[in-house]
C-alpha cells in the first residue's frame, strides 16, 4: 500500500538518466527470476524475468543482467521517467513454484 | 483482459474476528498464489493452488489461516480468530503455467487488513 518502501534502500536519480537496481538471491538452484514494480496501493506489476541459462535480457528501456556465480541480479532501467518512481522488487522462484522476494528498493526519480 | 482482481480492497475487523478474503485470477489461469506484504517488506508467500488443490501450503502461518478454491478458479483465504500480527497487505497473483505460456505470476492489488 501506501507505506510500501517506508524503510527501504532508496536510490534518486535525475530523470533522463539510467537508473541500475541489485539484488542479491539466496538459493544457487533457483532457475528463474523476475523483477517487479510496485507503485503506492497496488500490487506488483512484472516488468521483467530472466530465466538461469540466460544471463542478460533485454526489454522496453529495461535490462536484467543475471550473475549466478555470484548470485546477483540487476535491473537497468533506460532514460529513467518520473513514472518509474516506485518500489522495485526482484524475486527468485523456489520450490512448487512460488517466488521468494528480496527487500526492495525505492526509487525516486528528481525532475 | 481483465486482470486479478480482489476484494474487499480494505477491510478492517476487531481482534478475535473471522475474515474472508476473495481473489478472482485472470480468466484462464490454473495457478493461483497468495502472498502477504508487511510494512516495507517484500511479498511472502503463503499458499499455491493447482487447479482445486493446494499445491504447496507452507507458507501459512499457523492453522487460524485456511484457503479454499473449490471450482479451479475464485479462491478466498479466511483466517480464524484474528490478531493483531495478521494486519498486512494480502495479495493474491495467478499464472497460466500452460505449455509455451510461461508461468509469469500476475498479481492483484491486495486487500489491506487491518485488526484493531
Amino acid at each position: 500500500g501506501e507505506s510500501v518502501g517506508l524503510h527501504l534502500p532508496t536510490l534518486s536519480v535525475q530523470e533522463g538518466d539510467n537508473s541500475i537496481i541489485n539484488c542479491a538471491y539466496s538459493n544457487s538452484a533457483s532457475d528463474y527470476f523476475i523483477w517487479y514494480k510496485q507503485e503506492s496501493g497496488k500490487g506488483p506489476q512484472f516488468i521483467i524475468d530472466i530465466r538461469s541459462n540466460m544471463d542478460k535480457r533485454q526489454g522496453q528501456r529495461v535490462t536484467v543482467l543475471l550473475n549466478k556465480t555470484v548470485k546477483h541480479l540487476s535491473l537497468q532501467i533506460a532514460a529513467t521517467q518520473p513514472g518509474d518512481s516506485a518500489v522495485y522488487f526482484c524475486a527468485e522462484r523456489g520450490s512448487s513454484y512460488k517466488l521468494i522476494f528480496g527487500s526492495g528498493t525505492r526509487l525516486l526519480v528528481r525532475p | 483482459g481483465a486482470g486479478v482482481s480482489q476484494t474487499p480492497s480494505n477491510k478492517v475487523t476487531e481482534k478475535g474476528k473471522y475474515v474472508e478474503l476473495r481473489c478472482d485470477p485472470i480468466s484462464g489461469h490454473t495457478a493461483l498464489y497468495w502472498y502477504r506484504q508487511s510494512l516495507g517488506q517484500g511479498p511472502e508467500f503463503l499458499i499455491y493452488f493447482q487447479g482445486t488443490g493446494a499445491a504447496d501450503d507452507s507458507g501459512l502461518p499457523n492453522d487460524r489461516f485456511f484457503a479454499v478454491r473449490p471450482e479451479g478458479s475464485v479462491s478466498t483465504l479466511k483466517i480464524q480468530r484474528t490478531e493483531r500480527g495478521d494486519s498486512a497487505v494480502y495479495l493474491c497473483a495467478s499464472s497460466s503455467m500452460a505449455v509455451g505460456a510461461g508461468d509469469t505470476q500476475y498479481f492483484g492489488p491486495g486487500t489491506r487488513l487491518t485488526v484493531l
